[in-house]
């Protein structure tokens, strides 16, 4: 059975800590792996990884993917109060690539 | 505007009472999905499709059905809810392998109360 598991399941920060999400996964042919905020609303595109070793930025926000110990990790530098959310990741993989499998999610709260 | 578009946003129904919700894309995409948010369990994946008439069971798919027969449309029906279905809904659609699986968008949620 396909499995995605995140780590923390919640964290509580200060604005301007660094922090780093994990994500292991067992998933069947293995496509590429996506991460995505939610803010009690539709669950929002961060990035999407596909290589090993490859670091995708986008402003604070970067991350990178494991494909031999099949994990990836998300990190938010100088957080901000806008960053508390839900961050969800998932793993596309399955006959046809057809199959996307997320993880419970890790809840980021920072305080001013 | 590039959406996903998902009615009815809110639903209370009694069990028994069969319902359709509606999930429509402009994007062109040929992947659509739906999935079930419950707290603690975090996205379920009920039914995908990769292309018109092409559907595959997801991880939860259940007392749920789906049809795809036109590319832009991917309905999920409940043809007899129980109170156990009692979720929030997520309709998303992506490109297909042609384009190599791009990320998956979707839609603003349907949150439905079976009592």
């Amino acid at each position: 059975e396909d499995k995605v598991v995140q780590s923390p399941l919640s964290l509580v920060v200060h604005e301007g800590d660094t922090v780093t999400l994990n994500c292991s996964y067992e998933v069947t042919n293995f496509r590429s792996l996506l991460w995505y905020k939610q803010e009690k609303k539709a669950p929002t595109f961060l990035f999407m990884l596909t290589s090993s070793g490859i670091e995708k930025k986008s402003g604070r926000l970067s991350s990178i993917l494991d494909k031999k110990e099949l994990f990836s990790i998300l990190n938010i530098t100088a957080t901000q109060t806008g960053d508390s959310a839900v961050y969800l990741c998932a793993v596309r993989g399955g006959t046809s690539y057809g199959k996307l499998t997320f993880g419970q999610g890790t809840i980021l709260t920072v305080h001013p | 505007e590039a959406q996903v578009t998902q009615n009815p946003r809110y639903l209370i129904t009694v069990t028994g009472k069969k319902l359709t919700v509606t999930c429509s894309q402009n994007m062109n995409h040929e992947y659509m999905s739906w999935y079930r948010q419950d707290p603690g369990l975090g996205l379920r994946q009920i039914y995908y499709s990769m292309n018109v008439e092409v559907t595959d069971k997801g991880d939860v798919p259940e007392g749920y059905k789906v049809s795809r027969k036109e590319k832009r449309n991917f309905p999920l029906i409940l043809e007899s809810p129980s109170p156990n279905q009692t979720s929030l809904y997520f309709c998303a659609s992506s490109y297909g392998q042609g384009a190599g699986y791009t990320e998956a968008f979707f839609g603003q949620g349907t949150r439905l109360t079976v009592v």
